[in-house]
């Protein structure tokens, strides 16, 4: 397996427009989760899914991020309108299962600069 | 509440031990994780101990748990310039089904040659 696969690596857009991120989990996963890092915060989890039905949001900054996963093949995380202080790298995981001794696999990250 | 601790900034020499410190808060933790992140790359699972262990040994990795004091510890023997990274604490909590995983802010670790 090629392990998780984000889109784009790199994001670079001005204040006040839409980005769209893009995940694919490990075939098989049932859970997929989205976090953001960033050197104030460190690693957040925004967001989490179990079946492509979203289980916790708490980690949602605010009403301009929204994420969706319409199949277990692909997850999408939207920030409309886009801020500066979004800036940071986002990252998708998931896991087989849910349990203590399952491994949450990391893609590799999407930095998004908001100019 | 959780909340998951560790210092910003570790520097060491070729060839000697790193030791990277965590504390957590929630004494019901079931599951502590050391999560390594190399430049440019997401992180990745090091190694994992139960919360009623007091130690874990892997190859040149050696954790330690105190569960009294909420600390857990990683120890990294002959550390190795390919050990430069960031390295994550962090913590499950729950029972059954899903456990929710909280991360510390990482420990830089710079190894000199």
């Amino acid at each position: 397996d090629a392990g998780v696969i984000q889109s784009p690596r790199h994001e670079v857009t001005e204040m006040g427009q839409e980005v769209t991120l893009r995940c694919k989990p490990i075939s098989g996963h049932d859970y997929l989760f989205w976090y953001r890092q960033t050197m104030m915060r460190g690693l957040e989890l925004l967001i989490y899914f179990n079946n492509n039905v979203p289980i916790d949001d708490s980690g949602m900054p605010e009403d301009r991020f929204s994420a969706k996963m319409p199949n277990a093949s692909f997850s999408t995380l939207k920030i409309q309108p886009s801020e500066p202080r979004d800036s940071a790298v986002y990252f998708c995981a998931s896991s087989l299962e849910g349990t203590g001794t399952d491994t949450q696999y990391f893609g590799p990250g999407t930095r998004l600069t908001v100019l | 509440g959780e909340d998951v601790e560790q210092s910003l900034f570790l520097s060491v020499r070729e060839g000697d031990s790193s030791v990277i410190n965590c504390t957590y808060t929630d004494s019901s933790s079931t599951y502590l994780y050391w999560y390594k992140q190399e430049p440019g790359a997401g992180l990745q699972l090091l190694t994992y101990i139960f919360s009623n262990m007091d130690m874990k040994q892997d190859q040149r990795l050696t954790v330690l748990l105190n569960k009294k004091d909420k600390h857990l510890s990683l120890r990294i023997a002959d550390t190795q310039t390919g050990d430069s990274a960031i390295y994550f604490c962090a913590e499950s909590i729950g029972s059954g089904g899903y456990q929710k995983v909280t991360f510390g802010t990482g420990t830089k670790l710079q190894v000199i040659p």
